[in-house]
């Protein structure tokens, strides 16, 4: 079956500790994508891209670091920079053209502790 | 910037009671408008894209439209599975979805 799947579903990190959220999708897509979600905020983009070896910051990249080596995986890395990491983690991907719907995967939520 | 408002940020109906959630956006240029189920805990589920004013969309008891300046999630007879968070985002001149906060949706039977 196709999809996007993250792993692990559920993370903890003790403080000034880098973890890195894994996200693969095996939908061909071009474009992926790494949200955030608060209670009461909605989805926050983290980062994107639309290429291998290329991706953009989104609105909340502080203390967040990507990288996309491969079509099939956006790994995310959330650093000891990042002041308050503990949220659900989203990743998305589409096929890349403007205005064409994004599929997410479950989310893995982080716990700082 | 792009915006996206949803209200109301929390609706309970009684199963069987039809309603309509909204999405109100405010964007340079729509490339796309786009309707999500979330359930607690998963990630969300695509329902819809609306492209233009006037277009509709249809799935079970959902139902799209689409303005210049909004869209209506309208919910025919709602049944308790249906309760789940309603999230809405567009899409314009950049790559990116921006996302409104969500309604919260209760089905009571």
């Amino acid at each position: 079956d196709g999809g996007i799947t993250q792993s692990p579903k559920y993370l903890f990190r003790k403080e000034g500790q880098n973890v890195t959220l894994s996200c693969e999708q095996n939908l061909n897509h071009d474009a992926m994508y790494w949200y955030r979600q608060d209670p009461g905020q909605g989805l926050r983009l983290i980062y994107y891209s639309q290429i291998v070896n290329d991706f953009q910051k989104g609105d909340i990249a502080e203390g967040y670091s990507v990288s996309r080596e491969k079509k099939e995986s956006f790994p995310l890395t959330v650093t000891s920079a990042q002041k308050n990491p503990t949220a659900f983690y989203l990743c998305a991907s589409s096929i890349g053209d403007r205005g064409t719907e994004a599929f997410f995967g479950q989310g893995t939520r982080l716990t700082v502790v | 910037e792009d915006q996206v408002t949803q209200s109301p940020e929390a609706l309970r109906l009684q199963e069987g009671e039809s309603s309509s959630l909204n999405c109100s956006y405010t964007v340079s240029g729509l490339r796309g408008l786009f309707w999500y189920r979330q359930d607690p805990g998963k990630g969300p589920e695509f329902l819809f894209t609306l492209y233009s004013a006037g277009e509709e969309k249809e799935k079970e008891r959902l139902k799209a439209t689409l303005t210049k300046k909004e869209s209506f999630l309208h919910i025919t007879a709602p049944k308790p599975e249906d309760s789940a968070t309603y999230l809405c985002a567009v899409n314009s001149r950049d790559y990116k979805l921006t996302f409104g906060k969500g309604t919260l949706l209760t089905v009571n039977p």
